[in-house]
């Protein structure tokens, strides 16, 4: 069975510009999360996806932030303008029980 | 809000000893508590994880121990080796919630020394 697969692994962009992450769950894993860790802290949740539909999005730090799950399979999250302290990891999730949950490699974003 | 502390943030044992890593929660609710072991440039993958209706739980060389009264939990690894290095993470969630979001831990960096 594959695992959570994320893409890019790396992403290098100035500041203002726009970023498009990609996370592809375990095949049939209708719960999907979005973590971040930033500067060594701890990992942070930001949304939760049930399919398609957003069950929890309290964790988004503004408006700059967009993630969507067309479809109910792979999510994407954008963030437009970016800003130095979006630098980190983005880590994408997914289960089929709400309860364990498996990540992904991450994708490590630096804005300069 | 929710969170979770965790001590220490980094430790170093030599090979062969064991290495104890405590986590404590401040949502009495939570009833899930998952640790993620993140070696370097990999993924944090699940190791072990215990529920609130256990107090403690093994698998080969690594146990977990939780104490709902006192809200904490710990991992403990016997016989270290060099391949258990890495970055820990502990992580509380409540599966009674409707997204059973993980709330985690700061990180613990153990170095296992040949």
């Amino acid at each position: 069975e594959a695992g959570v697969t994320q893409f890019p692994s790396h992403s290098v962009i100035e500041k203002g510009q726009t970023v498009t992450l990609r996370c592809d769950p375990i095949s049939g894993h209708d719960n999907l999360y979005w973590y971040r860790r930033v500067m060594g802290k701890e990992i942070k949740f930001l949304l939760h996806f049930v399919k398609e539909s957003k069950q929890d999005e309290s964790g988004m730090p503004n408006n700059r932030f967009l993630a969507e799950r067309t479809g109910g399979t792979y999510s994407t999250l954008k963030v437009q303008p970016a800003e130095l302290e979006d630098s980190g990891v983005y880590f994408c999730a997914s289960s089929h029980n709400r309860v364990e949950q498996y990540f992904g490699p991450g994708t490590r974003l630096t804005v300069t | 809000g929710e969170n979770v502390e965790q001590h220490p943030s980094t430790l170093s044992v030599q090979e062969g000893d064991s290495a104890v890593i405590k986590c404590t929660y401040s949502d009495s609710a939570s009833n899930y508590f998952p640790w993620y072991k993140q070696e370097l440039g990999k993924r944090p993958q699940l190791i072990i994880d215990i529920r609130s209706n256990v107090g403690e739980k093994k698998d080969q060389r690594i146990a977990v121990t939780l104490n709902k009264t006192a809200k904490h939990f710990s991992l403990h690894i016997t016989e270290t080796q060099p391949e258990d290095s890495a970055v820990y993470f502990c992580a509380a969630s409540k599966t009674s919630s409707n997204t059973g979001k993980l709330i985690f831990g700061q990180g613990t960096t153990l170095q296992v020394k040949p």
